[in-house]
């Protein structure tokens, strides 16, 4: 299994303001995921985060808002870009582990005042 | 397209209890399916999977058995504990991808 960690594991924030959420994995891996679990929802994903090139971003996502870098194969950042009260949520990285299996780390709780 | 819906929570159950959370897919293609559970203050964990029809899937007394002809994946336990209070994700996967699709999530509070 793979040990996920993600800073910070909460924050608020002003609106207008930008936020980037680290995620460091203990092994080297090729699939990384941002997921959003805004309240009482389920999980939605951003994008994959692809190691030496750009983001792949799911419909509804573009870069500007949620830029991502993925500088290597155990490193992510996501940003979340000009926050508005709606980008309250969870941020969750999660990284392929074989089989369709995913892991997550524990999130980033946001709050956008 | 592809989709889950799982039964709208919360759960609410004493200690003991036989417990089932629903869970229905919509899916071109066989997906595999998967139960993650989130415990509080946790990140989420895979509680079990299943890859092809009439599968089941198993783990910590949770079962699960992937149902083709009525595209179901429903999340059984026969006596739950207090300390399986979770929400609990019901989830397909899209090959290789990577990519998962969730459920809403269900919350299961066990009062003793």
């Amino acid at each position: 299994s793979a040990v996920i960690s993600q800073k910070p594991s909460r924050d608020i924030c002003q609106r207008g303001t930008s936020l980037t959420i680290q995620c460091q994995v203990d092994s080297q891996v090729t699939m990384m995921f941002w997921y959003r679990q805004q309240p009482g929802q389920s999980l939605t994903l951003i994008a994959t985060a692809n190691q030496g090139s750009e983001a792949t971003y799911e419909s509804g996502f573009v870069i500007d808002k949620f830029p991502i870098s993925r500088p290597n194969l155990t490193f992510s950042t996501l940003t979340v870009s000009n926050m508005s009260p709606e980008d309250s949520s969870i941020y969750l990285c999660s990284v392929g582990g074989g089989d369709e299996k995913l892991f997550f780390g524990s999130g980033t709780q946001l709050s956008v005042l | 397209g592809n989709s889950v819906t799982q039964m709208e929570g919360p759960v609410t159950l004493s200690e003991e209890a036989f417990l089932t959370i629903n869970c229905t897919y919509t899916a071109t293609g066989y997906p595999s399916l998967f139960w993650y559970v989130q415990y509080p203050g946790e990140g989420l964990q895979l509680l079990l999977k299943a890859t092809k029809a009439d599968d089941k899937g198993s783990n910590k007394g949770f079962e699960a058995t992937y149902r083709k002809e009525t595209t179901s994946f429903h999340l059984e336990k026969g006596s739950v504990q207090v300390s399986d209070s979770a929400v609990y994700f019901c989830a397909l996967g899209l090959g290789n991808t990577g990519k998962l699709i969730f459920g809403q999530g269900t919350t299961l509070q066990v009062k003793p």
